[in-house]
């Protein structure tokens, strides 16, 4: 059964900082890889997807990257802002419709 | 921007009792799903709808539950009987293609609370 986790549960940074979220999965036969944004009381935002053909996806101050022999997903944030505080997930896609998400990173921005 | 819209947003319901979730895709997509995310838990696959019949299932989505799309744009979730761990967030979702190749674009999310 396809696991998926995300290390740290929670992270605290002062505004401006750069930061590494990380997620790693036990099923290498990945189909593709996403990073979702979820905000209290709404949904999820995919903010990246990345194929398992790519090693790496870039999007404004995010990038995300992939690297499926050791089973990681690394999703970088660039000088960080009080409004990127939220939680992040990483999803994994095999051969099968479903995303498997992992528990996600609680992201704490501090002014 | 083009957004997958869900009502109601929160839902009480008595044990045993039927709900319906509604959710209205974006118009241009064709794969529908639905997951639904336990307070402090992962979220979980329930369904997903293509070409008007499901095409996977998890073990979660048994015979209590149902989906539909009754008409053009409308993507419903029927829950028969309601139980107390069916309590959840429930969000919808919808791609153009199969996620293999586009993003998946969620909805705000319907809260289920079954008392």
């Amino acid at each position: 059964k396809q696991e998926v986790t995300q290390i740290p549960a929670a992270l605290s940074v002062p505004e401006g900082e750069n930061l590494v979220l990380n997620c790693s999965f036990t099923d290498s036969a990945i189909y593709n890889l996403q990073w979702f944004r979820q905000d209290p009381g709404k949904g999820l935002t995919s903010l990246l997807l990345i194929q398992s053909s790519q090693r790496e996806q870039t999007s404004g101050r995010l990038n995300a990257s992939l690297d499926k022999s050791s089973g990681r997903s690394t999703l970088y944030i660039a000088a960080s802002q009080p409004g990127d505080s939220a939680t992040y997930l990483c999803a994994w896609r095999g051969g099968s419709e479903k995303l498997v998400f992992g528990k996600g990173t609680k992201l704490t921005v501090n002014p | 921007e083009p957004e997958v819209t869900q009502t109601p947003s929160h839902q009480v319901t008595q044990m045993g009792q039927e709900v319906i979730l509604r959710c209205v895709p974006i118009s241009n997509h064709l794969y529908f799903y639905w997951y639904r995310q336990i307070l402090g838990q992962k979220v979980e696959f329930l369904v997903s709808f293509y070409n008007n019949e499901i095409s996977e299932k998890s073990e979660i989505f048994d015979d209590q539950f149902s989906v539909e799309r009754p008409d053009g744009s409308n993507f419903t979730l029927k829950i028969r009987s309601t139980k107390l761990e069916d309590s959840a967030m429930y969000f919808c979702a919808s791609s153009v293609q199969r996620t293999g190749g586009e993003k998946l674009f969620f909805g705000s999310g319907t809260q289920l609370s079954v008392l």
